[in-house]
């Protein structure tokens, strides 16, 4: 089983350019969910979805868009990068409800310059 | 605003020791969870503690949660090599597993 599957793994841009991290998951998870992870700061949620049409802010959004065409994709796109944007990205899903984990992509790590 | 605390950040322990590392939040939940992170790796879930008094085991780790003084700790029995990688708590922030608030880590190096 694939599971949650992002691209790239690894990326580098200048500052101004504008790029989408992508995100895919064949769990059929309602829930999606994008988080920054940086040293010493563990994971913090960017934004999120509960579902196809749906999505929200969570703790640190500014400077990121989502959208959610389907229940399989949940695109991240930085619209301007900025070096404070040099970061590893995870992508999460999950099936929803009281007793479900979140089951985490592989990771994009991104370097602004 | 929930913020989830870990305490110890950094542990170097003994093979064959054991130790306890705790998980401090700060609003109401009945719901923590535990991850492990290999270096340069996704996260891994380890434990999905879902009420009070919630206690759950897999071969030397078991965790437990006390939502009445927002506690949760990892028990590490007779650690070994393996045990080595960084742990996360986190608990959902507004009643979702798609909202969750992590804790900074505690990084585990277990010595020969």
């Amino acid at each position: 089983n694939a599971g949650v599957t992002q691209t790239p793994k690894f990326q580098v841009l200048k500052t101004g350019q504008s790029m989408t991290l992508q995100c895919a998951q064949d769990m059929n998870h309602e829930y999606m969910s994008w988080y920054r992870q940086d040293p010493g700061m563990g994971l913090r949620l960017i934004h999120y979805s509960v579902g196809a049409g749906i999505t929200d802010q969570g703790e640190v959004p500014n400077g990121y868009n989502v959208s959610r065409s389907t229940t399989e994709d949940f695109p991240l796109r930085l619209l301007s990068a900025a070096p404070s944007q040099t970061s590893v990205y995870f992508c999460a899903s999950s099936l929803g409800g009281l007793s479900t984990e979140a089951f985490f992509g592989q990771g994009t790590r991104l370097t602004v310059v | 605003e929930l913020k989830v605390e870990q305490n110890p950040l950094f542990l170097s322990m003994q093979e064959g020791k054991n130790y306890t590392i705790y998980c401090n939040y700060s609003t109401t939940s009945d719901r923590l969870y535990w991850y492990r992170q290999d270096p340069g790796k996704s996260l891994e879930s380890l434990f999905v503690l879902l009420s009070n008094g919630a206690v759950k085991q897999e071969g030397r780790l078991m965790a437990s949660l006390d939502t009445k003084a927002r506690l949760s700790t990892l028990h590490i029995t007779a650690a070994v090599h393996d045990l080595s990688a960084t742990y996360f708590c986190a608990v959902d922030w507004q009643g979702g597993s798609e909202k969750l608030v992590f804790g900074k880590g505690m990084k585990l190096t277990v010595n020969p």
